[in-house]
């Protein structure tokens, strides 16, 4: 299976509105609402932070959303903080009974 | 709230098996709620979905390393391990094991495992 494709940076500034999108097949983003994301911070485990294509978990900030359209899935960072520099990745369950990652995206806010 | 630990060697010697457990506290391996997975990541690269484990034993992996792993559970112990056989260089990761279905809502905190002679 391949990984899910997703861009390798994404510039931002304070207070400002980001997409980072997650493109599939239909094996996979498109076939299943099952699309989490994922923010990690360099050294520490990954923590979720969307499931279910557009649920957020107890605890984490309504600035992030996700939707998804097709084989694409994306994740929307609204009012960006300092504190979001980040890798984002992406998740779909398969359906081959599987999941797959994201290639994962830098967010960098300047 | 579940909680996570990994452990196992952080040096394996090329060729021979890496083995892992996950001790999962906070909650029965049986109850459930979760599949139990583990996820790598090498140095300086993405997230690899390695395979999960059901309480019942069911298991699925990633079609890429299915002929090197067996992920099995041992419930009396709450825990659940990984052993990929055959090791090379390009097996050098951090390993998580993490909980969930859909969605991966609980990591461990990674361990280092270096592949070298």
């Amino acid at each position: 299976q391949s990984p899910l494709t997703q861009p390798i940076t994404v510039p931002g500034s304070p207070g400002q509105s980001i997409t980072i999108s997650c493109t599939g097949t239909s094996s996979d983003v498109g076939g299943y609402n099952y699309v989490s994301w994922y923010q990690q911070i360099p050294g520490k485990a990954p923590k979720l932070i969307i499931y279910d294509v557009s649920n957020r978990p107890s605890g984490v900030s309504n600035r992030f959303s996700g939707s998804k359209s097709g084989y694409t899935a994306s994740l929307t960072i609204s009012g960006l903080h300092t504190e979001d520099e980040a890798d984002y990745y992406c998740s779909s369950f398969t359906s081959s009974g599987t999941h797959v990652f994201g290639t994962g995206t830098k967010v960098t806010v300047l | 709230q579940v909680q996570l630990q990994e452990s196992g060697p952080g040096l394996v010697k090329p060729s021979q098996t890496l083995s892992l457990t996950c001790t999962v506290s906070g909650g029965s391996i049986s109850s459930g709620d979760y599949y139990w997975s583990w996820i790598r990541q090498p140095p300086g690269k993405g997230l690899e979905w390695i395979g999960y484990i059901y309480h019942s034993g069911t298991t699925y992996y990633t079609p890429s390393l299915k002929s090197r792993l067996i992920i099995s559970v041992d419930t009396s112990q709450n825990q659940f391990s990984l052993r990929l056989t055959s090791v090379t260089a390009a097996d050098t990761a951090v390993y998580f094991c993490a909980a969930g279905y859909n969605a991966f809502g609980v990591w461990g905190q990674g361990t280092m495992v270096t592949v070298s002679s």
